[in-house]
C-alpha cells in the first residue's frame, strides 16, 4: 500500500530562519508526491508536486521540496520563514492501486508555528 | 477563475439523519474526488467521479453514495448518520490529464 509519514507533530521556527517540513513516503510505482497547506477552517492549498525530472520542485509562496530516492524523503523547504507560513501542513502520495481513480493518501499532517 | 466551490459551510444534524453535500469543480475540470477530514487527521479518500462514473471508492461504508452531474458538478450523501461522521468533508477537482487536486473550502458536519 502507498503511504506517506510525518514524523514531526509539529515544527517551530522563528521568522527568518530557513524551515523544514519532514516526509517520507513508500511507494509500489512511480512516487507521484505532492504537499498541500491548510490554514485555519480552510481547505487544502496546493503547493507542490513531483512527478519526474528535477529533484528540487519549486513551488507557490517561495516554497520548495526536495526529492531523495535513496531516502525515499521529500522533505518540504523554505529558505526563509514568515509568520504568515504558519499552518498546517500535508505530505501526500498518489494511490496507483485503485485502478483508474485518482486517489490521494495523505500523511498525518505537521504543525508549522513561525514566530517573531 | 472560481475555485471549487461547497455548499453548505457548516451542517449540524442529529444520528440517524441523512446529509446532502455539494461541490463545484474548477471550470474544465471533469473529475472531482470527496475526502473526509476527520479533526487531527489527515484527509481520507471517499470517492472519485470522472465524466459522471465512480472511478475509485474507498474504505467507506455503503452509507456513504456520491453521483456526477452533466455539468460535472457533484453530491455526497451519507445516510444514517453516526457521531463519527462528523467531520470536514472535503471536495476535489482535477483536469484532464494531471494529477494535481484543487480542494474546495470544505463542509463542516457535526453530528449530535
Amino acid at each position: 500500500a502507498q503511504s506517506v509519514a510525518q514524523p514531526e507533530d509539529q515544527v517551530n521556527v522563528a521568522e527568518g530562519n530557513p524551515l523544514t517540513v519532514k516526509c517520507t513516503y513508500s511507494v509500489s510505482g512511480n512516487p507521484y508526491l505532492f504537499w498541500y497547506v491548510q490554514y485555519p477552517n480552510r481547505g487544502l492549498q496546493f503547493l507542490l508536486k513531483y512527478i519526474t525530472g528535477d529533484n528540487l520542485v519549486k513551488g507557490s509562496y517561495g516554497f520548495e521540496a526536495e526529492f531523495n530516492k535513496s531516502q525515499t524523503s521529500f522533505h518540504l523547504k523554505k529558505p526563509s520563514a514568515l509568520v504568515s507560513d504558519s499552518a498546517l501542513y500535508f505530505c501526500a502520495v498518489r494511490d496507483w492501486n485503485t485502478g483508474t481513480a485518482s486517489k490521494l493518501t495523505f500523511g498525518t499532517g505537521t504543525r508549522l508555528q513561525v514566530t517573531l | 477563475d472560481a475555485g471549487v466551490t461547497q455548499s453548505p459551510t457548516h451542517l449540524i444534524k442529529t444520528r440517524g439523519q441523512q446529509v446532502t453535500l455539494r461541490c463545484s469543480p474548477i471550470s474544465g475540470h471533469k473529475s472531482v474526488s470527496w475526502y473526509q477530514q476527520v479533526l487531527g487527521q489527515g484527509p481520507q479518500f471517499i470517492f472519485q467521479y470522472y465524466e459522471k462514473e465512480e472511478r475509485g471508492r474507498g474504505n467507506f461504508p455503503d452509507r456513504f453514495s456520491a453521483r456526477q452531474f452533466p455539468n460535472y458538478s457533484s453530491e455526497l450523501n451519507v445516510n444514517a448518520l453516526l457521531l463519527g461522521d462528523s467531520a470536514l468533508y472535503l471536495c476535489a477537482s482535477s483536469g484532464q490529464g494531471t494529477d494535481t487536486q484543487y480542494f474546495g473550502p470544505g463542509t463542516r458536519l457535526t453530528v449530535l
